[in-house]
């Protein structure tokens, strides 16, 4: 079974709005997580690390104020897309190791639309 | 920047065949590399990966090779399935000791019974 977790699958919202998905590990403790954004027949694109209790660390390119990630605890963290864009469409995905040095779990992503 | 691709965007094959789908990485610093599959609308499934000391590996119906010379990755799916019907990633980690993955463009693999 699914040992990651995300919520919403899918949600639409209005331009300028901020949407808030959730990532979940479901039978362990995560101190790291990651978010990938992945648009239409295109691979997935690391975001950024997300630390339990810390910073998360944001790629190059990708804006921490407009993505804002929280890992407040070992078992979930959460992107906020503030101010959300037409162009932030997209399919956004966590994942995160179960046991250290073992495959990554993702979870079945968000679908998120702006309108 | 560092990249991983792949030759072939889509491989069409039919039930029962063996597919192989290839992958090039292109850092040299890489020494954990995945296979995932991905389904219309759903996260990449984990399906066998391999280390660097390593030049091949099997699971069930698949196989990855590795090949560090030319910095290569295959994936061998033996009697394809409508099932396996997907999109297949390679990917691949050179951050040592901390799960960091680069993924490859993909490539959609259409099984046709």
């Amino acid at each position: 079974g699914a040992v990651v977790s995300q919520h919403p699958s899918w949600v639409i919202c209005k331009s300028g709005t901020s949407v808030k998905i959730e990532c979940r590990s479901l039978d362990f403790q995560a101190t790291t997580m990651f978010w990938y954004r992945q648009f239409p027949k295109q691979s997935l694109m690391l975001m950024a690390t997300s630390n339990e209790g810390s910073k998360a660390t944001y790629e190059q390119g990708v804006e921490k104020d407009k993505f804002l990630i929280n890992h407040a605890s070992l078992t979930l963290s959460t992107l906020t897309v503030t101010s959300a864009h037409p162009e932030d469409s997209s399919f956004y995905i966590c994942s995160a190791e179960k046991v250290q040095g073992s495959p990554l779990h993702f979870g079945n992503g968000t679908r998120l639309t702006v309108t | 920047g560092e990249s991983v691709g792949l030759h072939l965007p889509t491989l069409s094959v039919q039930e029962g065949d063996n597919s192989i789908i290839n992958c090039a990485y292109s850092n040299s610093a890489s020494d954990y590399f995945i296979w995932y599959k991905q389904e219309s609308g759903k996260g990449p499934q984990f399906i066998i990966d391999i280390r660097s000391n390593m030049d091949k590996r099997q699971g069930q119906r698949v196989t990855v090779l590795l090949n560090k010379t030319v910095k290569h990755l295959s994936l061998q799916i033996a009697a394809t399935q409508p099932g396996d019907s997907a999109v297949y990633f390679c990917a691949e980690n050179p951050f040592r000791g901390f799960q960091k993955l680069v993924f490859g463009t993909g490539t959609r693999l259409l099984v046709s019974p």
